[in-house]
C-alpha cells in the first residue's frame, strides 16, 4: 500500500527566510505523482506544486520549490522568502498511476514570525 | 465559478441519528472523493467515485454510505452516528482527462457527534 510519512508535526520560520518541509514516500509504482496542499486557517485546501514522477526536473512555482530525489523517495518543499500568509498546515501527498487514491501524508504545521 | 461545495458547514448530531453530506461540483468532473481530516491524522479517504453510478470504498469505509447518481453530486451518509465520526469532512473532484490533473477541494463540513 502506498503511504507518505511527513517527519516534522510543527515548523517556524521567521518572515523572509527559507524554511525547507520534507516528505517522504513508500510505492511499488514506477509512474505516480506527487503534491503538496496548504491549508491555512480558512481550512480550504489549495495546491501549491506538483510533480510527476517521471521528470527529473524539479517542479518550482514562484517562492516554492520541491527537492524530488526519486530514489530515495524523498519530495521536500522548499519556501522561499517566506510571508505570514504562508502561515498554514502543508500536506504531502501521492498518486499511483492508474488509481484514483489520492494518499496524504500528516501534515506539517508552519508557522512563520514576523 | 463556484467549484466545490459543501454543504452543510457545520453539524452538529446526537449519538443514532442520521444524516447526508452533499457534495456539488461545476467543472464536469468525473473523478469525486470524500475524506475525514483528524487532528494528526492528515485526510484519509473514505469513498471515491471515478463517475456517475459507481462507487468505491476508500481506506475508512466503515459507517458511511455514499451515493452519485448524477456527474454533478456525491452524498455522504452517516446511517446511526457515532462520536468516533467527530471530525472535518472534506469533498474533493478531479477531471481524469489528464492523469496529473489537481483535486479541487471544497471548504468541508464540521461534523460533531455527541
Amino acid at each position: 500500500a502506498q503511504t507518505v510519512t511527513q517527519s516534522q508535526p510543527e515548523m517556524s520560520v521567521q518572515e523572509a527566510e527559507t524554511v525547507t518541509l520534507s516528505c517522504t514516500y513508500d510505492t511499488s509504482e514506477n509512474n505516480y505523482y506527487l503534491f503538496w496542499y496548504k491549508q491555512p486557517p480558512s481550512r480550504q485546501m489549495i495546491l501549491v506544486i506538483r510533480q510527476e514522477a517521471y521528470k527529473q526536473q524539479n517542479a518550482t512555482e514562484n517562492r516554492f520549490s520541491v527537492n524530488f530525489q526519486k530514489a530515495a523517495k524523498s519530495f521536500s518543499l522548499k519556501i522561499s522568502d517566506s510571508q505570514l500568509g504562508d502561515t498554514a498546515m502543508y500536506f504531502c501527498a501521492a498518486r499511483q498511476g492508474g488509481s484514483e487514491k489520492l494518499v496524504f501524508g500528516k501534515g506539517t504545521k508552519l508557522t512563520v514570525n514576523p | 465559478n463556484a467549484g466545490v461545495t459543501q454543504t452543510p458547514k457545520f453539524r452538529v448530531l446526537k449519538t443514532g441519528q442520521s444524516m447526508t453530506l452533499l457534495c456539488a461540483q461545476d467543472m464536469n468532473h468525473e473523478y469525486m472523493y470524500w475524506y475525514r481530516q483528524d487532528p494528526g491524522m492528515g485526510l484519509r479517504l473514505i469513498h471515491y467515485s471515478v463517475g456517475e453510478g459507481t462507487t468505491a470504498k476508500g481506506e475508512v469505509p466503515d459507517g458511511y454510505n455514499v451515493s452519485r447518481l448524477k456527474k454533478q453530486n456525491f452524498l455522504l451518509g452517516l446511517e446511526s452516528a457515532a462520536p468516533s465520526q467527530t471530525s472535518v469532512y472534506f469533498c474533493a473532484s478531479r477531471t481524469g482527462t489528464h492523469t496529473n490533473t489537481e483535486a479541487f477541494f471544497g471548504q468541508g463540513t464540521r461534523l460533531t457527534v455527541v
